[in-house]
């Protein structure tokens, strides 16, 4: 089975902290996806790529900044956390043909 | 541009009763169309995915769903619901050519015994 691993379940930062979430896929899946999910919202993706060092902004990629230096490793960076970014932060990973896709379990990070 | 409404936020039905719930997409080629379930604090599932052929698409836990190009909708369905079936339901869309994934607003549903 894929596994989509993201480092941490649980985060809390200071305001205008740097803030890296990552995630690794293992299955040599093309694509890999942030999003993030707020209640009454669902998810709305930040930003996806479709390959090493290839990045398309989606719906809410303001304030957040990505980084996929190897196909198995998709980085979301927040320059400077602000409160407004305290949510569930969600990877997927899938084929570039969009057969399947495999979430992580989540990071709910805290900006205080 | 993709897009997924789902025009219901919060729906309650009795235990054994039927379920219908709704998603409309937008979407300019034939899409990838999905539905989820998270329940509390769990990750998300897949319940059923259409990628082509016959309309009607089952899924696990009793699940269907049915593709209507017509009306660009993909409502999901249950002939007798369950009380473990609580839970929010997502229904999303992907592009064929990138594989992009868009998600609608979800749909929680609550069960009355």
């Amino acid at each position: 089975d894929v596994k989509v691993t993201q480092s941490s379940r649980y985060l809390v930062k200071r305001t205008g902290e740097k803030v890296f979430l990552e995630c690794v896929q293992d299955m040599d899946h093309e694509n890999m996806f942030w999003y993030r999910q707020d209640p009454g919202l669902g998810l709305r993706l930040i930003y996806f790529s479709y390959d090493v060092k290839m990045k398309e902004k989606g719906d809410i990629p303001e304030g957040y900044s990505v980084s996929r230096e190897k196909k198995e490793r998709f980085s979301l960076i927040l320059e400077s956390a602000s409160t407004n970014q305290t949510s569930m932060y969600l990877c997927a990973s899938s084929l570039v043909s969009g057969g399947g896709y495999t979430f992580g379990s989540g990071t709910r990070l805290t900006v205080v | 541009a993709q897009s997924v409404t789902q025009p219901d936020i919060h729906i309650t039905v009795s235990e054994g009763a039927s379920l219908e719930l709704r998603c409309n997409y937008s979407y300019g080629a034939t899409p990838y169309l999905f539905w989820y379930v998270q329940s509390p604090g769990q990750g998300l599932q897949l319940l059923l995915k259409y990628f082509s052929g016959d309309t009607l698409v089952q899924g696990i836990k009793g699940f269907e769903a049915e593709f209507k190009r017509s009306q660009s909708s993909f409502n999901l369905r249950k002939p007798s619901v369950h009380w473990s079936d609580a839970a929010e339901y997502f229904c999303a869309v992907a592009s064929s050519n990138t594989g992009k994934l868009i998600f609608g607003q979800g749909t929680t549903l609550q069960v009355k015994p």
